[in-house]
Protein backbone atom coordinates (compact mmCIF):
# COMPACT_ATOMS: atom_id res chain seq x y z
CA UNK A 1 0.00 0.00 0.00
CA UNK A 2 1.54 3.69 -1.16
CA UNK A 3 1.26 5.79 2.07
CA UNK A 4 2.86 8.29 0.20
CA UNK A 5 1.60 9.32 -3.79
CA UNK A 6 3.39 11.30 -6.07
CA UNK A 7 0.86 11.42 -8.60
CA UNK A 8 2.55 13.30 -11.32
CA UNK A 9 5.72 11.17 -12.68
CA UNK A 10 6.73 14.20 -14.48
CA UNK A 11 6.23 17.93 -15.11
CA UNK A 12 8.21 20.28 -17.38
CA UNK A 13 8.31 23.88 -16.32
CA UNK A 14 10.06 26.83 -18.15
CA UNK A 15 12.98 28.26 -16.83
CA UNK A 16 12.14 31.52 -14.64
CA UNK A 17 8.35 30.21 -13.74
CA UNK A 18 7.27 28.77 -10.90
CA UNK A 19 7.48 24.59 -10.23
CA UNK A 20 4.73 22.97 -8.08
CA UNK A 21 5.25 19.70 -7.00
CA UNK A 22 2.59 17.55 -4.95
CA UNK A 23 2.23 15.06 -2.86
CA UNK A 24 -0.66 12.82 -0.91
CA UNK A 25 0.07 10.67 2.40
CA UNK A 26 -2.91 8.28 3.82
CA UNK A 27 -1.54 8.22 7.31
CA UNK A 28 -2.93 10.94 9.64
CA UNK A 29 0.31 9.75 11.82
CA UNK A 30 2.68 11.19 10.03
CA UNK A 31 4.04 14.00 11.45
CA UNK A 32 7.15 15.23 9.55
CA UNK A 33 7.73 15.72 5.73
CA UNK A 34 10.76 15.94 3.98
CA UNK A 35 11.62 16.61 0.52
CA UNK A 36 14.65 15.20 -0.99
CA UNK A 37 16.03 15.97 -4.59
CA UNK A 38 18.22 12.98 -7.23
CA UNK A 39 20.34 13.80 -9.81
CA UNK A 40 20.94 10.98 -11.83
CA UNK A 41 23.49 8.17 -10.69
CA UNK A 42 23.82 9.93 -7.37
CA UNK A 43 21.79 9.23 -4.10
CA UNK A 44 18.88 11.57 -3.13
CA UNK A 45 19.64 14.76 -1.19
CA UNK A 46 17.68 16.38 1.82
CA UNK A 47 16.28 19.56 0.35
CA UNK A 48 13.33 20.94 2.88
CA UNK A 49 11.34 19.51 5.81
CA UNK A 50 8.43 20.72 7.54
CA UNK A 51 6.68 19.66 10.63
CA UNK A 52 3.48 18.74 11.33
CA UNK A 53 2.68 21.78 13.37
CA UNK A 54 3.70 24.04 11.11
CA UNK A 55 1.56 24.91 7.38
CA UNK A 56 4.70 26.14 5.90
CA UNK A 57 8.45 25.98 5.51
CA UNK A 58 10.12 28.31 3.36
CA UNK A 59 14.48 28.32 2.41
CA UNK A 60 15.68 30.46 -0.31
CA UNK A 61 13.70 29.20 -3.59
CA UNK A 62 11.79 26.40 -2.20
CA UNK A 63 8.68 26.57 -0.19
CA UNK A 64 6.66 23.48 1.49
CA UNK A 65 3.27 23.89 2.30
CA UNK A 66 1.59 20.91 4.42
CA UNK A 67 -2.18 20.97 4.34
CA UNK A 68 -3.33 18.57 7.49
CA UNK A 69 -6.90 18.26 7.05
CA UNK A 70 -6.28 17.85 3.43
CA UNK A 71 -3.19 15.12 3.86
CA UNK A 72 -1.70 16.96 1.18
CA UNK A 73 1.75 18.74 0.89
CA UNK A 74 3.63 20.45 -2.04
CA UNK A 75 6.88 21.70 -2.55
CA UNK A 76 6.96 25.23 -4.36
CA UNK A 77 10.36 26.68 -6.83
CA UNK A 78 10.31 29.88 -7.96
CA UNK A 79 12.15 30.77 -9.65
CA UNK A 80 12.97 27.58 -11.56
CA UNK A 81 16.35 27.26 -13.10
CA UNK A 82 17.78 24.59 -15.13
CA UNK A 83 19.64 22.95 -12.23
CA UNK A 84 16.96 21.98 -10.52
CA UNK A 85 16.06 19.33 -13.40
CA UNK A 86 15.66 16.16 -10.82
CA UNK A 87 14.03 13.90 -9.45
CA UNK A 88 11.98 15.15 -6.25
CA UNK A 89 11.08 12.55 -3.68
CA UNK A 90 8.85 13.16 -1.18
CA UNK A 91 8.96 11.24 2.35
CA UNK A 92 7.13 10.77 5.54
CA UNK A 93 8.44 9.74 8.90
CA UNK A 94 6.48 6.84 10.21
CA UNK A 95 7.04 5.72 14.22
CA UNK A 96 6.84 2.35 13.87
CA UNK A 97 8.41 -0.84 16.54
CA UNK A 98 9.79 2.34 18.67
CA UNK A 99 11.79 3.94 15.42
CA UNK A 100 11.95 6.43 12.73
CA UNK A 101 11.52 5.49 9.31
CA UNK A 102 11.39 7.13 6.35
CA UNK A 103 8.54 6.70 3.84
CA UNK A 104 9.10 7.82 0.45
CA UNK A 105 6.82 8.78 -3.00
CA UNK A 106 7.82 7.28 -6.01
CA UNK A 107 9.19 10.49 -7.32
CA UNK A 108 8.45 13.55 -9.80
CA UNK A 109 10.59 14.10 -12.58
CA UNK A 110 11.07 17.83 -12.97
CA UNK A 111 12.70 19.26 -16.11
CA UNK A 112 13.29 22.85 -16.53
CA UNK A 113 13.83 24.26 -19.67
CA UNK A 114 15.43 27.71 -21.11
CA UNK B 1 35.88 13.45 0.14
CA UNK B 2 32.58 11.86 -0.35
CA UNK B 3 30.22 11.78 2.74
CA UNK B 4 28.64 7.80 2.05
CA UNK B 5 30.26 5.65 -0.01
CA UNK B 6 28.86 2.55 -2.00
CA UNK B 7 31.05 -0.09 -3.67
CA UNK B 8 30.67 -1.33 -6.38
CA UNK B 9 28.39 1.05 -8.38
CA UNK B 10 27.67 -1.78 -10.52
CA UNK B 11 26.84 -4.84 -10.17
CA UNK B 12 26.02 -7.93 -12.84
CA UNK B 13 25.90 -11.35 -11.88
CA UNK B 14 24.04 -14.46 -12.14
CA UNK B 15 20.75 -16.14 -10.18
CA UNK B 16 22.14 -18.01 -7.30
CA UNK B 17 25.49 -16.27 -6.77
CA UNK B 18 25.99 -14.66 -3.62
CA UNK B 19 27.62 -10.75 -3.65
CA UNK B 20 28.34 -7.95 -1.37
CA UNK B 21 27.32 -4.56 -1.10
CA UNK B 22 30.09 -1.93 1.31
CA UNK B 23 29.12 0.87 2.67
CA UNK B 24 31.26 3.48 4.29
CA UNK B 25 30.69 6.95 5.97
CA UNK B 26 33.01 9.25 7.10
CA UNK B 27 30.67 11.68 8.54
CA UNK B 28 30.53 9.68 12.30
CA UNK B 29 26.98 9.22 12.24
CA UNK B 30 25.46 6.59 14.53
CA UNK B 31 22.99 5.58 12.23
CA UNK B 32 23.05 3.56 8.80
CA UNK B 33 20.30 2.37 6.55
CA UNK B 34 19.84 0.29 3.45
CA UNK B 35 17.09 1.02 0.77
CA UNK B 36 15.82 -0.74 -2.37
CA UNK B 37 14.89 1.13 -5.42
CA UNK B 38 12.67 -0.87 -7.21
CA UNK B 39 11.15 -0.50 -11.06
CA UNK B 40 8.34 1.37 -9.89
CA UNK B 41 11.00 3.57 -8.23
CA UNK B 42 9.95 3.41 -4.90
CA UNK B 43 12.87 3.91 -2.22
CA UNK B 44 11.76 1.56 0.49
CA UNK B 45 13.64 0.88 3.50
CA UNK B 46 15.46 -2.59 4.42
CA UNK B 47 17.30 -2.39 7.59
CA UNK B 48 18.71 0.29 10.32
CA UNK B 49 21.96 0.15 12.42
CA UNK B 50 22.02 2.29 15.35
CA UNK B 51 25.77 1.93 17.12
CA UNK B 52 26.08 -1.26 15.18
CA UNK B 53 22.97 -2.58 16.49
CA UNK B 54 20.23 -3.76 14.11
CA UNK B 55 16.70 -1.86 14.92
CA UNK B 56 14.70 -1.94 11.77
CA UNK B 57 14.73 -4.77 9.83
CA UNK B 58 11.61 -4.61 7.21
CA UNK B 59 9.76 -7.69 5.41
CA UNK B 60 13.10 -8.79 3.42
CA UNK B 61 13.81 -12.27 2.41
CA UNK B 62 16.76 -13.99 4.86
CA UNK B 63 18.72 -14.14 2.04
CA UNK B 64 19.56 -10.38 2.39
CA UNK B 65 21.87 -10.00 5.56
CA UNK B 66 23.07 -7.10 7.12
CA UNK B 67 26.81 -6.91 8.96
CA UNK B 68 27.98 -3.56 10.69
CA UNK B 69 31.41 -4.47 11.68
CA UNK B 70 31.61 -0.81 13.14
CA UNK B 71 29.80 2.24 13.10
CA UNK B 72 31.57 3.86 9.91
CA UNK B 73 30.48 0.75 8.04
CA UNK B 74 27.33 -1.37 7.17
CA UNK B 75 27.06 -4.26 4.27
CA UNK B 76 25.13 -6.09 2.52
CA UNK B 77 24.91 -9.61 1.88
CA UNK B 78 23.07 -11.18 -0.37
CA UNK B 79 22.71 -15.19 -0.69
CA UNK B 80 21.28 -17.13 -3.83
CA UNK B 81 20.30 -14.05 -5.66
CA UNK B 82 17.09 -14.17 -7.87
CA UNK B 83 15.29 -11.74 -10.67
CA UNK B 84 13.77 -9.95 -8.47
CA UNK B 85 16.24 -8.70 -6.61
CA UNK B 86 17.55 -6.43 -9.38
CA UNK B 87 17.57 -2.59 -8.33
CA UNK B 88 19.32 -0.13 -6.85
CA UNK B 89 20.73 -0.51 -3.59
CA UNK B 90 21.19 2.74 -1.33
CA UNK B 91 23.17 3.11 1.60
CA UNK B 92 22.18 6.12 4.30
CA UNK B 93 23.63 7.47 7.43
CA UNK B 94 22.29 10.22 9.56
CA UNK B 95 23.75 11.24 13.11
CA UNK B 96 20.95 9.86 15.04
CA UNK B 97 17.63 8.20 15.03
CA UNK B 98 15.33 11.32 15.23
CA UNK B 99 12.57 12.17 12.94
CA UNK B 100 14.31 15.46 11.99
CA UNK B 101 17.66 13.82 12.02
CA UNK B 102 18.75 13.91 7.87
CA UNK B 103 19.50 11.34 5.80
CA UNK B 104 22.90 11.36 3.67
CA UNK B 105 22.12 8.88 0.76
CA UNK B 106 25.50 7.01 -1.33
CA UNK B 107 25.24 7.11 -4.90
CA UNK B 108 23.61 3.79 -5.18
CA UNK B 109 24.49 0.04 -6.49
CA UNK B 110 22.72 -1.31 -9.14
CA UNK B 111 22.62 -4.62 -8.97
CA UNK B 112 21.18 -6.52 -12.28
CA UNK B 113 20.70 -10.14 -12.05
CA UNK B 114 20.10 -12.83 -15.03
Amino acid sequence: DQQVKQNSPSLSVQEGRISILNCDYTNSMFDYFLWYKKYPAEGPTFLISISSIKDKNEDGRFTVFLNKSAKHLSLHIVPSQPGDSAVYFCAAVKFSGGYNKLIFGAGTRLAVHP
Amino acid sequence: DTAVSQTPKYLVTQMGNDKSIKCEQNLGHDTMYWYKQDSKKFLKIMFSYNNKELIINETVPNRFSPKSPDKAHLNLHINSLELGDSAVYFCASSQDQGYSDEQYFGPGTRLTVT
